[in-house]
């Protein structure tokens, strides 16, 4: 069964360094996202992104964040200067279309020291 | 905009037993209710979804019940077992169907063997 593919499993980094979060959707899916989900809370949508574009965001998704398509198959999530209050669960997930089910990657727990 | 609460926020069953969790939702345009299963240290896995033209819907040991007028809906699990413990977490979200999931605050389903 096809996977959302993200890396890495785990960072550790220092606060105010910069991060990237790395997805690879499914193929043939059109419409990606990245969730977070701070330890013991509820999942949060934080951006959604279509046709080379960010389609819609949360509040939590300020200027320090950003996302990217660079090639036709994976999808970043880029912390400019991390703070401790990012540390969290961060989840990618992509559907193929308007009709389909969400499928979410197993994740990359950030760290921020 | 939408906001979606999930109760309880654990529950204990013994195996073999049903359990039930139950999500209300207040935006009466969603249309789309995922539930997801969430082991530890994975993403969210969708297990059954119910679009808003439909009041239930089976999956083997899993069914999903919606009422539209009171703007809740409720999983069911038949005949636990051991292996369905985990974190279920309910969802909305409005139409078209790529907008943006809203989650509720998960259950913990501890299957007691």
């Amino acid at each position: 069964e096809p996977e959302v593919t993200q890396t890495p499993s785990h960072q550790v980094t220092q606060m105010g360094q910069e991060v990237i979060l790395r997805c690879v959707p499914i193929s043939n899916h059109l419409y990606f996202y990245w969730y977070r989900q701070i330890l013991g809370q509820k999942v949060e949508f934080l951006v959604s992104f279509y046709n080379n574009e960010i389609s819609e965001k949360s509040e939590i998704f300020d200027d320090q964040f950003s996302v990217e398509r660079p090639d036709g198959s994976n999808f970043t999530l880029k912390i400019r200067s991390t703070k401790l209050e990012d540390s969290a669960m961060y989840f990618c997930a992509s559907i193929v279309g308007t009709v389909s089910g969400y499928t979410f990657g197993s994740g990359t727990r950030l760290t921020v020291v | 905009g939408e906001n979606v609460e999930q109760h309880p926020s654990t529950l204990s069953v013994q195996e073999g037993d049903s359990a039930v969790i139950k999500c209300t939702y207040s935006d009466s345009a969603s249309n789309y209710f995922p539930w997801y299963k969430q082991e530890l240290g994975k993403g969210p896995q969708l297990i059954i979804d119910i679009r808003s033209n439909v009041g239930e819907k089976k999956d083997q040991r899993i069914a999903v019940t919606l009422n539209k007028t009171a703007k809740h809906f409720s999983l069911h699990i038949t005949e636990t077992q051991p292996e369905d413990s985990a974190v279920y977490f309910c969802a909305a979200s409005l139409p078209p169907g790529n907008t943006p999931l809203v989650f509720g605050k998960g259950t913990r389903l501890s299957v007691i063997a």
